[in-house]
């Protein structure tokens, strides 16, 4: 089965702590993305990968970061320092920048 | 500062209407407009835009968009309790997209 998974779906985190997100495809896209979802606002771009070993930050990066090792695997990483982390997460992929994005199911991180 | 608009913010309709949403957008360095259905948790993949006045037709869904005006409609005919959804709009200015709030539309039987 091709697609995009992320896990885990629902995550919980003490204050303070780092947290990774995983994202895998089997879909050999080239490019893939981290959003960040809020009630009552738009997806918002926090770090993109169009190929191995580069990424580039997004609109809101500042407290996250992520790595591109492999080309099936973006995993992101919401450090300590981000001051209001408890949202939705949703990880996508393309063929290229140029074409449409497909999603993963998300993960919704909860810090109490 | 880029941005992307979507209204109305929520619709609710009677099954079988049809109803217009509406996207516009003032993205730098323009490549394409995208629409999204998210029901739950992921967004599925609707349409994908580039050139002015040309329809993208998908059974009961159709989309157009107009580069000069900066905006883009997605119809839905015949409405069914199925199309119960957020839709996206999303606006690719150089290697990054943009997203609107969305239209939460919901289908009353």
């Amino acid at each position: 089965d091709g697609g995009i998974t992320q896990s885990p779906k629902y995550l919980f985190r003490k204050e303070g702590q780092n947290v990774t997100l995983s994202c895998e495809q089997n879909l050999n896209h080239d490019a893939m993305y981290w959003y960040r979802q809020d009630p009552g606002q738009g997806l918002r771009l926090i770090y993109y990968s169009q190929i191995v070993n580069d990424f580039q930050k997004g609109d809101i990066a500042e407290g996250y970061s992520v790595s591109r090792e492999k080309k099936e695997s973006f995993p992101l990483t919401v450090t300590s320092a981000q001051k209001n982390p408890t949202a939705f997460y949703l990880c996508a992929s393309s063929i290229t920048a140029y074409n449409e994005q497909f999603f993963g199911p998300g993960t919704r991180l909860t810090v109490l | 500062e880029d941005k992307v608009v979507q209204s109305p913010l929520s619709l609710v309709v009677h099954e079988g209407d049809t109803v217009t949403l509406n996207c516009s957008y003032e993205v730098t360095n323009f490549r394409s407009l995208l629409w999204y259905k998210q029901e739950k948790k992921a967004p599925t993949f609707l349409f994908m835009l580039t050139s002015s006045g040309i329809e993208k037709k998908s059974g009961r869904l159709s989309s157009i968009l107009d580069k000069k005006e900066l905006f883009s409609i997605l119809n839905i005919t015949a409405t069914q309790t199925g199309d119960s959804a957020v839709y996206l709009c999303a606006v690719r200015g150089g290697n990054q997209f943009y997203f609107g709030t969305g239209t939460s539309l919901t289908v009353i039987p």
